[in-house]
């Protein structure tokens, strides 16, 4: 069964690296998704990607977080500077149609960032 | 706008115990809600959906949900808890109010006795 894949499954950088996290969508998905869990909390969304642009995003979602779909099957957030509050779970997720039409999100397992 | 509530953050059973984890769900409009698992260092893993068909949707590991518009819930259950049923569940809502992102509620977890 196709499936999102993430890397790397676990970061550490220090505070004000920049970090560049990876996802493979399932192969026919059109929109993308960026959530993540900080530690205890619940899962948050950032931001939605589709036809080579951001649709949605988040007030989290701020000018240190880009995405890029830089050829056909990678999907990536890039976090520039990052902080001591940026450690948590990143979860990337796709979904073949529209939200509208109601499709389902598939999720990736995720890649833990610690910032030190 | 949707969100969800999730009724306890922790929730223990023992083994062959009825599992019931509560959800209940704010929306204007028609909700689309999800049951998510999460176990241990993983992933979110899809458990089941509702999507405005049946009212009671059968999903894997022997979990099931029921839609109850009267009473805006979406209740988890699963008749006899397994040690292996052990982990986080999240209960999530999407739908028709201009946004593509799913609300997730604050997950309860499970624990499961021997």
């Amino acid at each position: 069964e196709p499936e999102v894949t993430q890397t790397p499954s676990h970061q550490v950088t220090q505070m004000g690296q920049e970090v560049i996290l990876h996802c493979v969508p399932i192969s026919n998905h059109l929109y993308f998704y960026w959530y993540r869990q900080i530690l205890g909390q619940k899962v948050e969304f950032l931001v939605s990607f589709y036809n080579n642009e951001i649709s949605e995003k988040s007030e989290i979602f701020d000018d240190q977080f880009s995405v890029e779909r830089p050829d056909g099957s990678n999907f990536t957030l890039k976090i520039r500077s990052t902080k001591l509050e940026d450690s948590a779970m990143y979860f990337c997720a796709s979904s073949q149609e529209d939200y509208r039409l109601t499709d389902t999100q598939y999720f990736g397992p995720g890649t833990r960032l610690t910032v030190l | 706008a949707q969100s969800v509530t999730q009724l306890g953050s922790h929730v223990s059973v023992s083994e062959g115990a009825l599992v019931l984890l509560r959800c209940n769900y704010s929306s204007s409009v028609p909700p689309y809600l999800f049951w998510y698992v999460q176990y241990p260092n993983q992933g979110l893993q899809l458990l089941l959906k509702y999507t405005s068909a049946a009212t009671l949707v059968k999903g894997i590991n022997g979990f099931e949900a029921e839609f109850k518009k009267s009473e805006t819930s979406f209740h988890l259950t699963k008749p006899s808890a397994h040690m292996s049923d052990a982990a986080e569940y999240f209960c999530a809502v999407s739908g028709f109010d201009g946004g593509p992102d799913m609300r997730f509620g604050a997950g309860t977890r499970l624990t499961v006795k021997p």
